[in-house]
């Protein structure tokens, strides 16, 4: 059983531009979560996709999207990276909305 | 404003010793709560949880305790070994929240000597 991966695993960007980061969910979850942890801090909850619909956001601007594909693989999308937005973005899959998440190893962005 | 915390960054403990590790939350409507582990270059992998409805959940060498009066859980590992060693995150979440968000605390970084 393939767990959760994600690309790419490190990734550099200037301030301004925009970045799309990828997550394929463990077989047979249709539930996931995407999460920003900064440095010497713990996870941060971006927002959730439940079967292709977003499910939950947190205090995260418009400018962080989402999608999910009908294979529930997912996308995040943020535009017009700032500095604060370096950190380690992590993605967790769940058999469902509700059941424990399942991290993968995460996409390490720093905006320069 | 912090909603879980977890107040010592680092512990050190001897091998085959006992390593408590302590959380506290502030938020009276958390009723789950988890605990992940982290290795360098890996993500959060998911250790024990605990529901609101009981104090104690018990897997192999690693039991969470839940005290809710105290707003307070810990998470104890007997005996600790070297692989131990790794950074230990609380989280916590109110069951059918949407998003089923966690809340995370900053983590403690365990080292377990040998």
């Amino acid at each position: 059983e393939t767990g959760v991966t994600q690309s790419p695993t490190h990734l550099i960007k200037t301030r301004g531009q925009q970045v799309t980061l990828r997550c394929s969910s463990q077989s047979g979850h249709n539930t996931v979560s995407w999460y920003q942890q900064a440095l010497g801090q713990g996870p941060q909850f971006i927002f959730q996709y439940y079967r292709e619909e977003e499910n939950g956001r947190g205090n995260f601007p418009p400018r962080f999207s989402g999608l999910q594909f009908p294979n529930y693989s997912s996308e995040l999308n943020v535009n017009a990276l700032e500095l604060d937005d370096s950190a380690l973005y992590l993605c967790a899959s769940s058999l469902s909305a509700g059941e424990t998440q399942y991290f993968g190893p995460g996409t390490r962005l720093l905006v320069l | 404003d912090q909603q879980v915390k977890q107040n010592s960054p680092s512990l050190s403990v001897q091998e085959g010793r006992i390593s408590i590790l302590n959380c506290d939350y502030t938020n009276s409507m958390f009723d789950y709560f988890l605990w992940y582990k982290k290795y360098p270059a890996e993500g959060p992998t998911f250790l024990i949880s605990i529901s609101s409805i009981k104090d104690k959940n018990e897997d192999g060498r690693f039991t969470v305790f839940l005290n809710k009066s105290a707003k307070h859980l810990s998470l104890h590992i007997v005996p600790s070994q070297p692989g131990d060693s790794a950074v230990y995150f609380c989280a916590a979440k109110k069951i059918n929240n949407a998003g089923n968000m966690l809340t995370f605390g900053g983590g403690t970084r365990l080292m377990v000597k040998p």
